[in-house]
């Protein structure tokens, strides 16, 4: 157990909706990372939030967004979804802005039907 | 930009036999961080080993070890006296050090592990 905890595990959606990702750092972790991970583009990062404040962006449509609340869960909003988004979405967290270790949480699994 | 290469989409290896997997990667930058990952079928991500450019000792944590190559851009994975708990994907990451922390990930080899 990696104590980055995510929820929920799996969800499915319909094309056109919104959903929300959350995600609990370890205890003590300061930067929350997001990444995707689908078959055609591998593993693909998204965004990173050091102590509530975006820190780097990566390939994140502009459909997505995220932020990190003042306790340091942080959530990743999916908008109009496609059947593109369909994949497996991570969220990571290290104690330094800079991410020397990542610890990764046991992913959501979002289908898009 | 950064970009990580694995060449060997899936690899096998005999149990109790030794694996070496493939990792070469592209930068202008001097000082830096490589890792492995594990993805059991389980999902989750797991660091195995981590490197850092700096230092030309090779990493090792129990059965894994690395060879990095740091004029050649290489960074293999080696790991020994395999079992069946090691088959998974592996990926190899990169990350600067400098800035923020994103990392770039090869698109993973798929280690199946015979008994």
């Amino acid at each position: 157990d990696s104590g980055v905890t995510q929820t929920p595990k799996h969800l499915i959606t319909a094309t056109g909706q919104r959903v929300t990702l959350r995600c609990s750092p370890r205890s003590g972790d300061l930067s929350v990372y997001w990444y995707q991970q689908s078959l055609d583009q591998g593993l693909q990062f998204l965004i990173q939030y050091y102590n509530g404040e975006e820190r780097a962006k990566g390939n994140i449509l502009e459909r997505f967004s995220a932020q990190q609340f003042p306790d340091l869960h942080s959530e990743l909003n999916l908008s109009s979804l496609e059947l593109g988004d369909s994949a497996l979405y991570f969220c990571a967290s290290s104690v330094e802005s800079w991410g020397e270790k990542l610890f990764f949480g046991s992913g959501t699994q979002l289908s898009v039907l | 930009a950064q970009t990580v290469t694995q060449s060997q989409p899936e690899m096998s290896v005999q149990e109790a036999e030794t694996v070496t997997l493939s990792c070469t990667y592209d930068t202008s930058e001097s000082d830096y961080y490589l890792f492995w990952y594990k993805q059991p079928p389980s999902r989750q991500m797991i660091l195995v080993i981590r490197q850092e450019a700096y230092k030309q000792q090779n990493a090792t944590e129990n059965r894994f070890s690395v060879n990095f190559q740091k004029a050649a851009k290489s960074f293999s994975l080696k790991i020994s006296d395999s079992q069946l708990g090691d088959a998974a994907m592996y990926f190899c990451a990169y990350r600067t050090t400098s800035g923020a922390g994103k990392s770039t990930f090869g698109d993973g080899t798929t280690l199946t592990v015979k008994p």
